[in-house]
């Protein structure tokens, strides 16, 4: 079975520097990645998939490499609008979700 | 606009059963698989089960195995789970998710389900 870890648990960034967030796969996932946004009292919100690819919509300063079993997203430079829960998901099997990382303000 | 609206969540006792439904609407329905996400209160994102778009691949986690039912009616655009033998720890928010190549691109509002006595 499948175990999604991600870290840290929780980040603490300044406005305009740079985040990294990692996923780790306990076996490969190939590219069968996707990284989803979670605000307060809304639905999650898909940034990426296929472990690199920004959803519709989606502002460049977000991006996502890896493949296999380590993963990472980067927001290049914060806004206020990006403090928020990300989590990773794999669907090369049946989905499975990351514990999150809480992203907050610094 | 791709819209996902699910209902029939609400308070429920312990080993009681309740059934969530999840119209969909703006695409066209049976092109897509289509997934049940649970958020427990203050907690993250758990999966809890999915569905093909003919019906032909369920899948569920092992927590709910044996106990919810996953089933859609593509005539008239809808996602269900049934859930019975309901425990304290099914209370979660329930998503429903539309899948795209595999990753949920949509997601619903959810719908609260509490179990307790």
């Amino acid at each position: 079975e499948i175990v999604m870890t991600q870290s840290p648990a929780t980040l603490s960034v300044s406005p305009g520097e740079r985040a990294t967030l990692s996923c780790r796969a306990s076996q490969s996932v190939s590219s069968n990645l996707a990284w989803y946004q979670q605000k307060p009292g809304q639905a999650p919100r898909l940034l990426i998939y296929g472990a690199s690819t920004r959803a519709t919509g989606i502002p460049a300063r977000f991006s996502g490499s890896g493949s296999g079993t380590e993963f990472t997203l980067t927001i290049s430079s914060l806004q206020s609008e990006d403090f928020a829960v990300y989590y990773c998901q794999q669907y090369n099997n049946w989905p499975l979700f990351g514990q999150g990382t809480k992203l907050e303000i610094k | 606009e791709v819209q996902l609206v699910e209902s029939g969540g609400g308070l429920v006792q312990p080993g009681r059963s309740l059934r969530l439904s999840c119209a969909a609407s703006g695409f066209t329905f049976d092109d897509y698989a289509m997934h049940w996400v649970r958020q427990a209160p203050g907690k993250g994102l758990e999966w809890v089960s999915g569905i093909s778009w003919n019906s032909g691949s369920i899948g569920y986690a092992d927590s709910v195995k044996g106990r919810f039912t996953i089933s859609r009616d593509n005539a008239k655009n809808s996602l269900y789970l049934q859930m019975n033998s309901l425990r304290a720890e099914d209370t979660a928010l329930y998503y429903c998710a539309k899948v795209a190549l595999g990753e949920f691109d949509y997601w619903g509002q959810g719908t609260l389900v509490t179990v307790s006595s």
